[in-house]
């Protein structure tokens, strides 16, 4: 099982700052099959970034992903108040799919 | 549009099961797997397993193995997860999920049912 560790567990930011966050793979993975999830109290998962970089549909370009082989990250450019919520990544490139622990990203 | 829309809200005894719906529509349901996914209160997300809406064909995480059974039915659209012999340490909220146009990732959730276990 591929395990995903996400870093920071907090980030504690101000609207307009940029925002970085970290997700390492206990072993490489496909960057086809890695994924970004935001999650908002009582909502479900929404994707923002699937094989690694590309963005879904409807995601604001402020909003972008990297890496490859076992380091991955989500960038967002410049928080938005709507953007403080808990982000996830995700992967399938091997089963079973498994989720990082999540990174929260609080108005500081 | 895509939409999946899950059953409602279940309290269940210890030692009981649960089968919670997930109905498919604005898309053809035979065309994509369904994942289930779980959350407990204040944790992360679990991935539990995925049925392939086609041809019924299950892939179970090892940790739910003899205990959730992932069935479909074509004629309505419709994927069920079945978890049995539950304990407190199953309640959470359980989505269904889809992934239409990003391979290998879940870009359509359902609105996820809470499922309570306490006697």
């Amino acid at each position: 099982e591929i395990v995903l560790t996400q870093s920071p567990g907090t980030l504690s930011l101000s609207p307009g700052e940029r925002a970085t966050l970290s997700c390492r793979a206990s072993q490489s993975v496909r960057s086809s099959y890695l994924g970004w999830y935001q999650q908002k109290p009582g909502q479900a998962p929404r994707l923002l970034i699937y094989g690694a970089s590309s963005r879904a549909t409807g995601i604001p370009d402020r909003f972008s992903g990297s890496g490859s082989g076992t380091d991955f990250t989500l960038t967002i450019s410049r928080l938005e108040p709507e953007d403080f919520a808990v982000y996830y990544c995700q992967q399938y490139g091997g089963s079973p799919l498994t989720f990082g622990g999540g990174t929260k990203v609080e108005i500081k | 549009q895509v939409q999946l829309v899950q059953s409602g809200a279940e309290v269940k005894k210890p030692g009981a099961s649960v089968k919670v719906s997930c109905k498919a529509s604005g898309y053809t349901f035979t065309g994509y797997y369904i994942h289930w996914v779980r959350q407990a209160p204040g944790q992360g997300l679990e991935w539990m397993g995925r049925i392939n809406s086609n041809s019924g064909g299950t892939n179970y995480a090892q940790k739910f193995q003899g205990r959730v059974t992932m069935t479909r039915d074509t004629s309505i659209s419709t994927a069920y997860m079945e978890l049995s012999r539950l304990t407190s340490d199953d309640t959470a909220v359980y989505y269904c999920a889809t992934h239409i146009a990003a391979p290998g990732s879940l870009d359509y959730w359902g609105q996820g049912t809470l499922v309570t276990v306490s006697s």
